[in-house]
């Protein structure tokens, strides 16, 4: 199946700091890219969609100026969590869908292995 | 809002099939099913989908009722990798750029 990396995988930052994550479909181009974050014992909660040249749509009760979402190419979406504190502590987790299924199918959602903030 | 409903835990004995239920009475005809799983500390990783036949690929097998209300994950003969929590996820197969969402799963013990 189609490749979705993360970087950093895991990150620690002092409280007040701004931390970028890194989203990249490594073998196919995705318009789209979604934003999950994870707490402990938790399911995945959708954050915000990220679209290729556009704004990101976020979700219900997510800050978008404390979440800023950049989708500058077909490869590359990133997360930079601004002014962070202990509470933003989480998995962040990314996903993207292979638009032409170079991967065999075209309906399947990758996902990457997720990067660990701890704010302290 | 997850339109599918799963036991929160369940056990199994290495080298047995593990057979993880889901349902879905709401599902709509275009909806499909998905099944995800997520081992501790990654990504969730895909697993399989299906409509309305049984469909199997080298994970697993997937078992849906002829009135689609409900469906079966099976793991034939599963290892200790297994261990993780499993999501089942009903949706338009078309809606690529839809995000999947997830409900709180089954987390699946597998003991030596």
């Amino acid at each position: 199946g189609a490749v979705v990396s993360q970087h950093p995988s895991w990150v620690i930052c002092k409280s007040g700091t701004s931390v970028k994550i890194e989203c990249r479909s490594l073998d196919f181009q995705a318009t789209t890219m979604f934003w999950y974050r994870q707490f402990p014992k938790q399911s995945l909660m959708l954050m915000a969609t990220s679209n290729e040249g556009s704004k990101a749509t976020y979700e219900q009760g997510v800050e978008k100026d404390k979440f800023l979402i950049n989708h500058a190419s077909l490869t590359l979406s990133t997360l930079t969590v601004t002014s962070a504190h202990p509470e933003d502590s989480s998995f962040y987790i990314c996903s993207a869908r292979d638009p032409l299924g170079s991967s065999g199918s075209s309906y399947e959602q990758y996902f990457g292995p997720g990067t660990r903030l701890t704010v302290t | 809002d997850a339109k599918t409903t799963q036991p929160p835990s369940m056990d199994c004995a290495e080298g047995r099939a593990a057979n993880l239920p889901c349902n879905h009475s709401t599902i709509s005809g275009n909806e499909y099913v998905y099944w995800y799983r997520q081992i501790h500390s990654q990504g969730p990783q895909y697993i399989i989908h299906g409509l309305k036949n049984n469909e199997t690929n080298e994970m697993a097998s997937l078992i849906i009722t002829e009135d689609r209300k409900s469906s079966t994950l099976i793991l034939p003969h599963a290892t200790l990798r297994d261990t993780a929590v499993y999501y089942c996820i009903v949706r338009v197969a078309t809606e690529g750029n839809t995000p999947l969402v997830f409900g709180k799963g089954t987390r699946l013990s597998v003991i030596a």
